[in-house]
């Protein structure tokens, strides 16, 4: 039961244009995101993130913007850079019963043709 | 933010052994988390570990299978034992340091032959 989705495992955006990364989840009890970026050899980085009281969190070049009807958020590069070719991991925390956890979509790898 | 280092860096081992990884953090920390990241998928975690107490492991993954210690607030080890090719993946070892944040270390990159 995947609980956070990344439909797209790959994504291709010509430098200097916007990259957005979408992210789907199930579980109406997450209410923190965050979005982790991933080179390889690497452990992954932490991005930037959003509470569910908000719908929008904005970090330079990094907007995340989430719509909880939907239970959709994405990832905004603007614009986007050669250096932001990784994967980018959509992740949502939740806490029961005094347990945390970080539950992780299967990842997009963004590549920035020059 | 939290320094983490991991070694090994990366091993191929042959079906039946056992390998320990070890998770080096630069600051005490509370929880410390294993995650497993096979190829094409997406980080799942195996387990959390407390300082002081046994680790608390998720569906689909037992104790016998990877064993954990955690002797004090800045160092963890987790083991892959009996070792099957299903094992390769990278092994990552992450924290949190404060409430909604939380960093990783490099991985170990485990192949299994």
């Amino acid at each position: 039961d995947q609980q956070v989705k990344q439909n797209s495992p790959s994504l291709s955006v010509q430098e200097g244009r916007i990259s957005i990364l979408n992210c789907d989840y199930t579980n109406s009890m997450f209410d923190y995101f965050l979005w982790y970026k991933k080179y390889p050899a690497e452990g992954p980085t932490f991005l930037i993130s959003i509470s569910s009281i908000k719908d929008k969190n904005e970090d330079g070049r990094f907007t995340v913007f989430l719509n909880k009807s939907a239970k959709h958020l994405s990832l905004h590069i603007v614009p986007s850079q050669p250096g932001d070719s990784a994967v980018y991991f959509c992740a949502a925390f939740s806490e029961y019963q005094g347990a945390q956890k970080l539950v992780f979509g299967q990842g997009t790898r963004l590549t920035i043709n020059p | 933010s939290a320094v983490i280092s991991q070694k090994p860096s990366r091993d191929i081992c042959q079906r039946g052994t056992s390998l320990t990884i070890q998770c080096q953090v630069d600051s005490q920390v509370t929880m410390m988390f294993w995650y497993r990241q096979q190829p094409g998928q997406s980080l799942t975690l195996i387990a959390t570990a407390n300082q002081g107490s046994e680790a608390t492991y998720e569906s689909g993954f037992v104790i016998d299978k990877f064993p954990i210690s955690r002797p004090n607030l800045t160092f963890s080890t987790l083991t892959v034992s009996n070792m099957s090719p299903e094992d390769s993946s990278i092994y990552l070892c992450s924290v949190n340091p404060t409430l909604n944040e939380q960093f990783f270390g490099p991985g170990t990159r485990l192949t299994v032959l």
